[in-house]
């Protein structure tokens, strides 16, 4: 089955920098990458996603690149505000089931 | 958008006793629904695909018998905890597969069941 891997576990970043978030695939059949916020006790929102024909998104201050040959994919943070504080999930998504990264801990110190 | 709704959001229930989850899909209609299970600080583990009309299909070290899941009708899956016991207790949070859709997944807002 699919195995996703992120990194960091954990990041903490000044107000104003920039953050990025790396994960892993191992199925070449993932063709939907998307991901998460979450924040405690609430369901993860979806802040941006990629398809596997697309080598990159932009929207606003948050960005997606995908490198299908090496199975990895990023999200960047430009700009990080206080409230971009959260957990964040990477996913590799074939035919509609995600198998999801183990998570990135995101602080942003004002 | 397509939104999904978890009842309860909370259960607080006895050892021993079963508890069931409902999911529903209020806008649209989810052919497939997946279960997943979040245990304090980590990720969202899938337990298990739903199916419209058939049977689920468990992942790997799910208890088929455990975790009971019904997917009667197009816009509604249930899980059923049997014999709930502490270890039980999580953050179960459901999601709907919008038919047509590029794949993209709409959480419910997740029950949080504890077991005493």
């Amino acid at each position: 089955g699919e195995n996703v891997e992120q990194h960091p576990s954990t990041l903490s970043v000044q107000e104003g920098d920039s953050a990025v978030i790396k994960c892993t695939y191992s199925d070449s059949a993932s063709n939907y990458f998307p991901w998460y916020k979450q924040e405690l006790g609430k369901r993860p929102q979806l802040i941006i996603d990629i398809r596997s024909n697309v080598g990159e998104k932009k929207d606003q201050r948050i960005a997606v690149t995908l490198n299908k040959t090496a199975k990895h994919f990023s999200l960047h943070i430009t700009e990080t505000q206080p409230e971009d504080s959260a957990v964040y999930f990477c996913a590799a998504n074939d035919a509609g089931k995600s198998t999801f990264g183990d998570g990135t801990t995101l602080t942003v110190k004002p | 958008g397509a939104v999904v709704s978890q009842h309860p959001s909370w259960v607080i229930c006895k050892s021993g006793t079963s508890v069931k989850i409902e999911c529903r899909s209020l806008d649209f209609q989810a052919t497939t629904m997946f279960w997943y299970r979040q245990f304090p600080k980590q990720s969202l583990m899938l337990m298990a695909t739903s199916n419209e009309g058939s049977k689920a299909t468990y992942e790997q070290g799910v208890e088929k018998d455990k975790f009971l899941i019904n997917h009667a009708s197009l816009t509604l899956s249930t899980l059923t905890v049997t014999s709930a016991h502490p270890e039980d207790s999580s953050f179960y949070i459901c999601s709907a597969r919008l038919a047509g859709l590029y794949n993209e997944q709409f959480f419910g807002p997740g029950t949080r069941l504890t077991v005493l």
